[in-house]
């Protein structure tokens, strides 16, 4: 049982660049989310995913789009990177929306 | 976007000694949770609490969802070398039958001096 994973582990990009950071769960979860950490401040949800098949917004949406490839894949495309997207990713998964949310190891971004 | 206010923002203990840590809202949370998150990784859960006046323990921490579902607190007793790291409060409200993501603090940075 690997939990979730990440990947890549780390990045770098030029501003306008675009990629796509992957998360894969093997615990049967239901839901699964993205939140970005920056310096000094805890994580802000990205966007999350309740169910396969459906996607809604978090706090801090802009820039960024999700795909729910199937109920253990949950990915975040950078269409064009900027500087204000360096930061750290966290993918997470929960039974339901209301469950504890277990993470993975992240990955770091850093756009120049 | 909201975010819960953490305290204290650092901590210098010596090994042995008790910690306290504490989060506050402006408004209700339904679940209050305690993470931990070490250098390079993400965070790891304590403690959850899911309803007001809860007080739990997991080992030598102890943590309390606040009677007015705004606060909670989380305790460490007798400080270990591996304590440290960086302590985070969550809190997550539920609306028609599910919820969204979590809201956290800033986080706690815990240093333990030998």
């Amino acid at each position: 049982n690997a939990g979730v994973t990440q990947t890549p582990k780390f990045q770098v990009l030029k501003t306008g660049q675009s990629m796509t950071l992957q998360c894969a769960q093997d615990m049967n979860h239901n839901s699964m989310y993205w939140y970005r950490q920056d310096p000094g401040m805890g994580l802000r949800l990205i966007y999350y995913s309740a169910s396969e098949g459906t996607t809604d917004k978090g706090e801090v949406p802009n820039g960024y789009n999700v795909s729910r490839l199937n109920k253990r894949e949950f990915s975040l495309r950078l269409e064009s990177a900027a500087p204000s997207q360096t930061s750290v990713y966290f993918c997470a998964s929960s039974w339901g929306t209301t469950d504890t949310q277990y993470f993975g190891p992240g990955t770091r971004l850093t756009v120049l | 976007g909201q975010q819960l206010n953490q305290s204290p923002q650092s901590m210098f203990i010596q090994e042995g000694e008790d910690v306290s840590m504490n989060c506050t809202s402006s408004s209700i949370f339904n679940t209050w949770l305690w993470y931990k998150q070490d250098p390079g990784e993400g965070p790891v859960l304590l403690i959850a609490l899911y309803k007001a006046g809860e007080l739990t323990s997991n080992g030598r921490l102890t943590a309390q969802f606040g009677i007015t579902r705004k606060d909670s607190f989380l305790n460490i007793s007798a400080s270990i070398p591996s304590d440290v790291g960086i302590y985070f409060c969550a809190g997550q409200r539920y609306s028609g039958g599910g919820a969204d993501g979590l809201t956290f603090g800033k986080g706690t940075h815990l240093i333990i001096q030998p």
